[in-house]
């Protein structure tokens, strides 16, 4: 498709359960973010991948959080242990980045994950 | 620290009203950049506009218009003659030219458009 593509759309799971979260950037963007947003709330930033560059995951809230980035393209976020707080819409975006400037981000629709 | 407050959390207009959303940050840096996105219930969020802090000119794009001011470090957001499609969540972001790849968003406002 055109846009960036994320799925599940929805994902309802069971705590300590662990949970897969995909993001499909649009091609020949060179950056891709996850953020999370909460009910009511901003936009977390989570993770950056820049090209081969190693992410910066410096917004990962816990050890619980990890993500990764095959072949430049598709990423997954993969949350385990899952705990109710982290219930959220989880959004990806990419980019085309030229370096030290910050392009326009293209956001996916999100996952909205419920963990009961 | 980079920090962006929208301090409206809500805020309703009837039709063809004029609104302006506010947007205050705060950085560090004296090279930035400046974000709006609006985010519709289907919840993807849409790019607006995007200016670095070397340029203060003001910007208009149909009906909608940014006053971008430095010395009172806002950016804010102004939709003429809205319209109901106007109703979204919109976010103001920060971006830190020595942290570029990291966008530091405002809680969003909430506008509702009426009829």
């Amino acid at each position: 498709g055109a846009g960036v593509s994320q799925s599940p759309s929805n994902k309802v799971t069971e705590k300590g359960k662990d949970v897969e979260l995909r993001c499909d950037p649009i091609s020949g963007h060179t950056a891709l973010y996850w953020y999370r947003q909460s009910l009511g709330q901003g936009l977390e930033f989570l993770i950056y991948f820049q090209g081969n560059s190693a992410p910066d995951k410096s917004g990962l809230p816990s050890d619980r959080f990890s993500a990764e980035r095959t072949g430049g393209s598709v990423s997954t976020l993969t949350i385990q242990r899952t705990q109710q707080e982290d219930s959220a819409v989880y959004l990806c975006a990419s980019s085309f980045e030229v370096t030290g400037h910050t392009g326009e981000l293209f956001f996916g629709e999100g996952s909205r994950l419920t963990v009961l | 620290a980079q920090k962006v407050t929208q301090a409206q959390t809500e805020i309703s207009v009837v039709e063809k009203e004029d609104v302006t959303l506010d947007c205050v940050y705060e950085t560090r840096d004296t090279t930035y950049y400046l974000f709006w996105y609006k985010q519709p219930p289907s919840g993807e969020l849409v790019f607006l506009i995007r200016r670095n802090s070397f340029d203060e000119q003001n910007e208009i794009s149909g009906r909608y218009s940014w006053n971008f001011q430095k010395s009172t470090s806002s950016f804010n957001f102004t939709i003429t003659a809205s319209q109901v499609v106007d109703s979204a969540v919109y976010f103001c972001a920060l971006s830190e030219a020595g942290s570029a790849r990291q966008l530091t968003f405002g809680s969003g406002t909430q506008l509702t458009v009426l009829p």
